[in-house]
């Protein structure tokens, strides 16, 4: 299978906790995106890597919230003192030119 | 105003029928346009691209996009009960897709 991979697919967490998903993107993809949705509406953009560089970070990811990226291929996305509102499916995508090719999620729940 | 728009519906068809959605949005910088397909608990799959104004077909799919209204439509013909499925309309700029809320459709046996 050559697309986009995410680990773990479910993470039920306690609230406080620190949590770490990590996406392996499409081989040769220099682009990597991290989204995040919740029920009922659409994927909302929470960062952007151009090889190992993060281009763009939205509002919505706040201090608490970290991605990486090293050396252009997987990358992982952190968040640190989980709250309730973190819940939510974390979304990846990878592209080489325009069209985005996502992965299956990461569903959080923090209790 | 969000920049994109969609009827969240839902939207419930008899198998057979053609299946209309759209969105409108308010970003002249977008420039490409997409429909995702989502399944309960999955990722968004890529079912429809283009970058002009004017139809794509696909298949059983058309997608519409008119640039000077800002507005996009995809269309469904003969729908399976397998296109049961949440639809997405996404917009990208020069980095960033933004995605619509969303429009939940149901095709009846």
């Amino acid at each position: 299978d050559t697309g986009v991979s995410q680990d773990p697919r479910h993470k039920i967490t306690k609230r406080g906790q620190n949590v770490t998903f990590r996406c392996d993107p499409i081989s040769e993809h220099n682009r990597l995106y991290w989204y995040r949705q919740t029920l009922g509406q659409g994927p909302e953009f929470l960062t952007y890597f151009q090889n190992e560089a993060q281009l763009e970070k939205s509002r919505l990811l706040s201090d608490r919230f970290s991605a990486e990226r090293p050396k252009g291929s997987f990358s992982t996305l952190e968040i640190q003192r989980t709250e309730q509102g973190d819940s939510a499916m974390y979304l990846c995508a990878s592209s080489a030119f325009e069209k985005l090719f996502f992965g299956s999620g990461t569903q959080l729940s923090v209790l | 105003q969000k920049e994109v728009e969609q009827d969240p519906g839902p939207l419930s068809v008899p198998e057979g029928a053609i299946v209309s959605l759209n969105c409108t949005y308010s970003n002249s910088a977008f420039q490409y346009f997409m429909w995702y397909r989502q399944y309960s608990r999955k990722g968004p799959e890529l079912l429809m691209y283009t970058y002009s104004s004017g139809n794509k077909e696909d298949g059983r799919f058309t997608a519409q996009v008119d640039k000077s209204s800002k507005y996009i439509s995809l269309f469904i013909r003969d729908s399976q009960p397998s296109d049961s499925a949440t639809y997405l309309c996404a917009m990208k700029d020069d980095y960033k897709l933004s995605f619509g809320a969303g429009t939940t459709v149901t095709v009846r046996a």
